[in-house]
């Protein structure tokens, strides 16, 4: 079937402008999580969305990053007013439902620069 | 999540067995063992968790140590498209569970 679906797979753009990125994910999973990994970092956890539910915005850096999970379904990610340590790869995931015995099914990320 | 100590790097033959390693001495009762891969330029990988008991899937197999503080992900026919890094993550079963933390892993090479 199909898998997460990230858009778009790659983002140039320049400092100071916002950005959205999407993730389609796994029919069916009640959990979304947005990850970013920097050149040769480990995954570092930005948000996740549980059903209808309040997201757990705990990763997020700064309030200039936001995220939005529409019908249960479609996540955006949004970052206002960009800088240049912005510039990673945006992961996003989705899973059944929460809990530590979920396996988490990734996208292949969006790849932003920022100049 | 509770530490995992893995080899920096491992090298196998294309078409024999590799054996990851993942030491997790400090492993809570509910802790689930994942196994997670990252080809480059791609997204990581489910590959296979588990609790108590050994566990197969059809990409590979874990052996779970008896006191469970140590794990060891199989793979039964190495080919070239498993060259990846490999994570193996301790998960509570609890809120701090949700999120994924991956450590250095093990990068493995595949040689023709």
């Amino acid at each position: 079937g199909a898998g997460v679906s990230q858009s778009p797979s790659n983002k140039v753009t320049e400092k100071g402008k916002d950005v959205e990125l999407r993730c389609d994910p796994i029919s069916g999973h009640t959990a979304l999580y947005w990850y970013r990994q920097s050149l040769g970092q480990g995954l570092e956890f930005l948000i996740y969305f549980q059903g209808n539910s309040a997201p757990d915005k705990s990763g997020l850096p700064s309030d200039r990053f936001s995220a939005e999970r529409t019908g249960g379904s479609v996540s955006t990610l949004t970052i206002q007013r960009t800088q240049q340590e912005d510039s990673a790869v945006y992961l996003c995931a989705s899973s059944q439902m929460l809990g530590g015995g979920q396996p988490q099914h990734f996208g292949d990320g969006t790849r932003l620069s920022i100049l | 999540d509770a530490k995992t100590t893995q080899p920096n790097s491992m090298e196998s033959n294309e078409e024999e067995p590799v054996h990851l390693p993942c030491n997790h001495s400090t492993i809570s009762g509910t802790d689930y063992i994942h196994w997670y891969r990252q080809l480059p330029s791609q997204g990581p990988e489910y590959v296979i968790h588990g609790l108590t008991s050994n566990v197969n899937n059809r990409m590979a197999s874990l052996a779970i140590a008896e006191d469970r503080k140590s794990s060891t992900l199989i793979l039964h026919r190495a080919t070239l498209r498993d060259a990846a890094v490999y994570y193996c993550i301790l998960r509570a079963n609890n809120n701090a569970g949700n999120m994924l933390t991956f450590g250095g892993g093990t990068r493995l090479m595949v040689k023709p």
